[in-house]
């Protein structure tokens, strides 16, 4: 199946640092990529949609300036935390859609959780 | 927009036992697809089956099956023998075709007594 990584799976950091996760597509070519946040107990948040070759598509709400993404090549995506703050802290998770697959699914990550002191 | 409904946030089940997780959908496009994901502990979500909304054939896979009643917009997983690595958070998703975005509903925890 279809396999996606992140790294790291974890990080800690102190306030005002800046923190780059990246997230790969190991075995297929994946044109969009998507990153997610997460508290615990709840559902995935979407942040924004992150296409090759292209600029990313930021949700309403999530702040372009502070989570810069860039999806340079048809295998990775990189989500950079920017002068991080403790209420960023959270679970990051990213998933790419295959670009042949029929069904639109989803592959994701192992997730990120970056604690920010 | 396109939204997804679990209004249940936990539900608990006997070992062996059948259980089945509710989910309602709406939105306005007539090709879309419907997803259950599972995320243990671990949080790496795990797909656990989907459907194509122009199938009318209920989805399977092995202990999971899906009710699937398009114009109720609902969207039920059943899981029969229930085990004890099926306890996590279950969380129903729609992708339609056009943008490829998931929307999620907000997830119901699951756990499994022995």
């Amino acid at each position: 199946g279809a396999v996606v990584s992140q790294h790291p799976s974890w990080v800690i950091c102190k306030s005002g640092t800046s923190v780059k996760i990246e997230c790969r597509s190991l075995d297929f070519q994946a044109t969009t990529m998507f990153w997610y946040r997460q508290f615990p107990k709840q559902s995935l948040m979407l942040m924004a949609t992150s296409n090759e070759g292209s600029k990313a598509t930021y949700e309403q709400g999530v702040e372009k300036d502070k989570f810069l993404i860039n999806h340079a090549s048809l295998t990775l995506s990189t989500l950079t935390v920017t002068s991080a703050h403790p209420e960023d802290s959270s679970f990051y998770i990213c998933s790419a859609r295959d670009s042949g697959d029929f069904y639109n699914e989803q592959f994701f990550g192992p997730g990120t959780r970056l604690t920010v002191l | 927009a396109q939204t997804v409904t679990q209004s249940q946030p936990e539900m608990s089940v006997q070992e062996a036992e059948t259980v089945t997780l509710s989910c309602t959908y709406d939105t306005s496009e007539s090709d879309y697809y419907l997803f259950w994901y599972k995320q243990p502990p671990s949080r790496q979500m795990i797909l656990v089956i989907r459907q194509e909304a122009y199938k009318q054939q209920n989805a399977t896979e092995n202990r999971f099956s899906v009710n699937f009643q398009k114009a109720a917009k609902s969207f039920s997983l059943k899981i029969s023998d229930s085990q004890l690595g099926d306890a996590a958070m279950y969380f129903c998703a729609l992708t339609t075709g056009a943008n490829s975005k998931l929307t999620f509903g907000k997830g119901i925890t699951l756990s499994v007594r022995p």
